[in-house]
């Protein structure tokens, strides 16, 4: 079935460094690329999306790339601050069809 | 107010009995889910409501019922829990049909089977 893979699994890295999480999907029906996280005990918010017609999209610290020859999309913080550890899940959506496929999730620690 | 309600927070199930949890919404939204998430893994979609319609996933289409009496409202039933029933059941809803909007989650319910 659909299947998108998300890496690494956790993700450890000091503060004010930057974080990578990179995400490959295999539908090449997919054209929106949502990025939701998810805070300890709190429930999965949206905090960046990226649709096909565009390759890169920023907001504030939050980069996301969209390759769709290689159908890969990755999620960038730059200079990371605690408040970004949480999980974070990465999914790929054919906007003509209901699903959305998430990935297993990013456990990201951010250290002081 | 955005928020996704469910309830309860955390819910213990004998093997074998009926498990039924609650989602609400106020935001007047079309649809809404229910996944499945268990550790290391992605969350699955079980199923959703489009307004009335019920839309359940091959895989699970014997293993979950639900019902949505209202707009705001939607339920997952489990009618005979079994050990692989233990996960953390996210409900979310989004406006139309969802594939290109915002899905709004809830703080999810912690179901253990035992």
């Amino acid at each position: 079935g659909e299947q998108v893979e998300q890496l690494p699994s956790i993700l450890r890295v000091q503060e004010g460094s930057s974080a990578s999480i990179n995400c490959s999907y295999e539908d090449s029906a997919s054209n929106y690329f949502p990025w939701y996280k998810q805070e300890p005990g709190e429930n999965p918010k949206l905090i960046i999306d990226i649709r096909s017609n565009m390759e890169r999209k920023q907001i504030q610290e939050l980069i996301v790339l969209l390759d769709k020859k290689a159908k890969r999309f990755s999620l960038h913080i730059t200079d990371t601050q605690p408040g970004d550890s949480a999980m974070y899940f990465c999914a790929a959506i054919d906007t003509n069809a209901y699903k959305v496929i998430f990935g297993k999730g990013t456990h990201l620690h951010v250290l002081p | 107010d955005t928020t996704v309600k469910q309830n309860p927070r955390y819910k213990l199930a004998r093997v074998g009995k009926p498990v039924n949890l609650i989602c609400s919404q106020t935001m007047n939204h079309d649809t809404m889910y229910w996944y499945q998430k268990k550790p290391n893994q992605a969350p699955k979609l079980l199923l959703f409501y489009y307004d009335k319609i019920l839309n359940r996933e091959a895989d699970t289409f014997e293993k979950f019922q639900s019902s949505r009496p209202n707009n705001s409202f939607c339920s997952l039933y489990i009618g005979s829990a079994g050990l692989e029933y233990s996960a953390m059941y996210l409900c979310a809803s989004s406006i139309g049909t969802a594939s290109a909007e915002t899905l709004y989650f809830g703080s999810g319910t912690r179901l253990t089977v035992l």
